[in-house]
């Protein structure tokens, strides 16, 4: 089965700043990588897919690159509705795995 | 509205067993793959498996392979997660979601929290 490293798994920031989270596949899954935004209690939201491409309705501060092993996703200016947790998932082979997740807080 | 509505929470003993729900509308239900996710208490995402509801072809984890059943009724655009046997270790929310071109999972289910106690 394909790992997924994300990296970090917490990260404190202000509003304003501007957040890069980060996942490592163990091998070259193309842009097989989606995103999601998860607050207590809801369900994962979909933010970016096929590593690059963004959801609709979601603000354009968010944005995803990478290919093959090395993904990313920015939030290009941190607004206080951002402070939750994300995780990447790859979708290039089963199982489709999720990163280990990473919780971004208020500094 | 396309959503996913999933079946309400759950209260079992170890050694029973259970089968929850997660109904689609909006959309053809046999035309997306369906995803099961279980997130334990405080802890991450953890795919389960998926089906596609047009010909049941169906997918596992090998970690869960074998502990718990995936399957769908097309008549009423449903799918389900099923348990034999729950342990206590099975306490979770149970997320379904439908997944578009097999490369990410745009609608969710409101989840199903299942907790095991005896």
């Amino acid at each position: 089965a394909i790992q997924v490293t994300q990296s970090p798994s917490s990260l404190s920031a202000s509003v304003g700043d501007r957040v890069t989270i980060t996942c490592r596949a163990s091998q070259d899954i193309s842009n097989a990588v989606a995103w999601y935004q998860q607050k207590p209690g809801k369900p994962p939201k979909l933010l970016i897919y096929d590593a690059s491409s963004l959801a609709s309705g979601v603000p354009s501060r968010f944005s995803g690159t990478g290919s093959g092993t090395g993904f990313t996703l920015t939030i290009s200016s941190l607004q206080p509705e951002d402070l939750a947790t994300y995780y990447c998932q790859q979708f290039n082979s089963y199982p489709y795995t999720f990163g280990q997740g990473t919780k971004l807080e208020n500094k | 509205e396309v959503q996913l509505v999933q079946s309400g929470a759950e209260v079992k003993k170890p050694g029973e067993s259970l089968k929850i729900s997660c109904k689609g509308s909006g959309y053809k239900f046999t035309s997306n793959w369906i995803g099961w996710v279980r997130q334990m208490p405080g802890k991450g995402l953890e795919w389960m498996g998926i089906i596609y509801p047009g010909d049941s072809d169906t997918r596992y984890s090998p970690s869960l392979q074998g502990q718990v059943t995936i399957s769908v009724d097309k008549s009423t655009s449903t799918a389900y997660l099923q348990w034999s046997s729950l342990k206590a270790s099975d306490t979770a929310m149970y997320y379904c979601a439908r997944a578009v071109a097999v490369n990410h999972f745009d609608i969710w289910g409101q989840g199903t929290m299942v907790t095991v106690s005896s």
